[in-house]
């Protein structure tokens, strides 16, 4: 079954960074694109950016150019985002989504991860 | 970049009830690439409904969306227990792809 496993919760001080990942299984890891989605606490979700995990190519919310970083690894089957430059308004909880399709037509996010707190405080 | 708003902020139901909820977009929404998702405390968004009306897996039918353009509806009848969550609507037709702030579906 499809399945999207983050690592664990961070605990950071201003300034520094994080990388989170996220570990695909149960389906072709290079067809789907992967998004990364935060959600501040009691607050909404907001979109931070999506990879191709075939290529590589990235974009990402003009809020967070310069300052956010996605990759992937192929042969783990991993997304990874780093942060950089965290501020208090960083703490949020970081999920990653995949991108669905059914015959090449994009559906939104159908699977997500459980999701990764990140606390920033000093 | 297309801004999403829905309402009620909040909707309080009794079990039994329909729920009507509602997202509004800034501009029109290319192809009806709109989105809901349920999100109950401490767990990840589930998507509930894509392409504006289509059920996602292991939905039940009492859910249904509608609209097109730039005003769209989530209805559920019937609500159960379970139903009793907070919803966002998300556009994925133009980028950035954006949500909605949400509508908290609470037990009146």
């Amino acid at each position: 079954q499809v399945q999207l496993v983050q690592s664990g919760a961070e605990m950071k001080k201003p300034g520094a960074s994080v990388k989170i990942s996220c570990e695909a299984s149960g389906y072709p890891f290079t067809s789907y694109y992967v998004h990364w989605v935060r959600q501040a606490p009691g607050q909404g979700l907001e979109w931070m950016g999506v990879i191709n995990p075939s290529g590589g190519v990235t974009i990402y919310g003009q809020k967070f150019q310069g300052r956010v970083t996605m990759t992937r690894d192929t042969s783990t089957s991993t997304v990874y985002m780093e942060v950089n430059s965290l501020m208090s308004e960083d703490t949020a909880v970081y999920f990653c989504a995949r991108e669905g399709s059914i015959f090449g037509v994009a559906i939104a996010y159908d699977y997500w991860g459980q999701g990764t707190r990140v606390t920033v405080s000093s | 970049e297309i801004v999403l708003t829905q309402f009620p902020a909040t909707l309080s139901l009794s079990p039994g009830e329909r729920a009507t909820l509602s997202c509004r977009a800034s501009e029109r929404v290319s192809s009806n690439y709109l989105a809901w998702y349920q999100q109950k405390p401490g767990q990840a968004p589930r998507l509930v409904m894509y392409g504006a009306s289509t059920w996602a897996n292991g939905i039940p039918d009492r859910f249904s969306g509608s609209g097109s353009g730039t005003d769209f509806i989530l209805t559920i009848e019937r609500l159960e227990p379970e139903d009793f969550a907070v919803y966002y609507c998300q556009q994925y037709g133009s980028s950035p792809w954006t949500f909605g702030q949400g509508t908290k579906l609470e037990i009146k």
